[in-house]
């Protein structure tokens, strides 16, 4: 199947800093990808949907400032977390389509802490 | 209010012990629904995509299967390596791009 890769796989910073995470399809080009945030054990939350070339279509609730998206090409997209703070502690995992209608294919995950 | 819920919470089997995973479902307009397996401290893994009442998908020791409210996962004769947390999700026909998922069933299957 297809393959989505994503780094950093863990990451530790300190409050008020920016952490950008990346998501990169391996194997085919996706010109949609999508941004998802997970807490400890419970479901996945969309948080946006990330169109290469064009902005970035955010869930409600989530703040576009902090949470930067940026698909500049049709195997990456990157989100940016700015000026961390401690609540932003979670698993992000991004998302791809692949070529059966429906499939969605994860990356391995990004486990940020703030301090 | 669109709705996804998984039951049970949690699941323990011995090796070998068949059992079922459910996921109900409240959306207007369904089009697919979509079960995943994910391993602690990683993505979802696809497993199955239904969209049709009815329908069944199998592979290995998993079938899916979907009625019009809501689907199950048989796990047949399992063995520790299924040990994951089982997630589905739905999605509706005006809007192929968002998932709505379940909070999982974790299953832990002891030898």
């Amino acid at each position: 199947g297809a393959v989505v890769s994503q780094h950093p796989s863990r990451v530790i910073c300190k409050s008020g800093t920016s952490v950008k995470i990346e998501c990169r399809s391996l194997d085919f080009q996706a010109t949609t990808m999508f941004w998802y945030r997970q807490f400890p054990k419970q479901s996945l939350m969309l948080m946006a949907t990330s169109n290469e070339g064009s902005k970035a279509t955010y869930e409600q609730g989530v703040e576009k400032d902090k949470f930067l998206i940026n698909h500049a090409s049709l195997t990456l997209s990157t989100l940016t977390v700015t000026s961390a703070h401690p609540e932003d502690s979670s698993f992000y995992i991004c998302s791809a389509r692949g070529g059966l209608p429906g499939e969605l294919f994860f990356g391995e995950g990004s486990r940020l802490t703030v301090l | 209010e669109d709705q996804v819920t998984q039951s049970p919470e949690a699941l323990r089997l011995q090796e070998g012990e068949s059992s079922s995973l459910n996921c109900s479902y409240t959306v207007s307009g369904l089009r697919g629904l979509f079960w995943y397996r994910q391993d602690p401290g990683k993505g979802p893994e696809f497993l199955f995509t239904l969209y049709s009442a009815g329908e069944e998908k199998e592979k290995e020791r998993l079938k899916a299967t979907l009625t019009k409210k809501e689907s199950f996962l048989h796990i047949t004769a399992p063995k520790p390596e299924d040990s994951a947390t089982y997630l589905c999700a739905v999605r509706r026909r005006d809007n192929f791009n968002k998932f709505y998922f379940g909070s999982g069933t974790k299953l832990n299957v002891k030898p």
